[in-house]
């Protein structure tokens, strides 16, 4: 089955670019659209924004000024840039399929990666 | 602040019912968007549970279930276990002037007594 894992620096400069990067595995990552949610210690769930693999984006409205991302499907894997990173920031990321299903035409996050642990510090 | 409101935590001892619920308004649930749950273990990442308002995956035993109705939704569990201590977010879709996203309850902790 498909699985998500998420790779990258776990720690940042205040005001530098947070960088990660979702490798796919176990199944094809065209035709899907690619979500990445970020959680703060001991916090909810955060939407950042997902991509497709055309490379259509839609980001959070209030990241949207901070958040790129890209898509390689050579390599089966999507990124996500964040940039002037904050201390509230810190948080554990995660990459997860968020689509409609082609068959139940239904929406739901799944898979979901096992998380990242991104710390903003000096 | 979440955009879907869930109580901070439920309680319930073995074999019990319990019930989760979350609030949304009418830019969310109330504009009949779906609502999907998702229960997280400690310290893994969270997993999805109910899809579509009530549907189930392959593998989440039937015990699990969900339902929705106007503004809110809810998530009940019957016939309680240990194992299903964990935190449980209800999810959806908010479309405003403010712009449109996929949002989050703040959570809600099950301790199994």
């Amino acid at each position: 089955q498909v699985q998500l894992q998420e790779s990258g620096p776990g720690l940042v400069k205040p005001s530098e670019t947070l960088s990660l990067t979702c490798t796919v595995s176990g199944g094809s990552i065209s035709s899907y659209y690619w979500s990445w949610i970020r959680q703060p210690a001991g916090k909810g769930l955060e939407w950042i924004g997902r991509i497709y693999t055309s490379g259509s984006t839609n980001y959070n409205p209030s990241l949207k000024s901070r958040v790129t991302m890209s898509v390689d499907t050579s390599k089966n894997q999507f990124s996500l840039k964040l940039s002037s990173v904050t201390a509230a920031d810190t948080a554990v990321y995660y990459c997860a399929r968020g689509d409609f299903d082609p068959i139940d035409g239904l929406f739901r996050f799944d898979p979901w990666g096992q998380g990242t642990l991104v710390t903003v510090s000096s | 602040q979440s955009v879907l409101t869930q109580p901070p935590s439920v309680s319930g001892a073995p074999g019990q019912r319990v019930t989760i619920s979350c609030t949304g308004s009418s830019s969310n649930i109330g504009a009949g968007y779906d609502v999907h749950w998702y229960q997280q273990l400690p310290g893994t990442a969270p997993k999805l549970l109910i899809y579509g308002n009530s549907n189930r995956p392959s593998g989440v035993p039937d015990r699990f279930s969900g339902s929705k109705s106007g503004t809110s939704a809810s998530l009940a569990i019957t016939g309680l276990q240990a194992e299903d201590e964990a935190d449980y977010y209800c999810q959806s879709y908010d479309s405003s002037l403010s712009g449109s996203l996929w949002v989050f309850g703040g959570g809600t902790k099950l301790t199994v007594l």
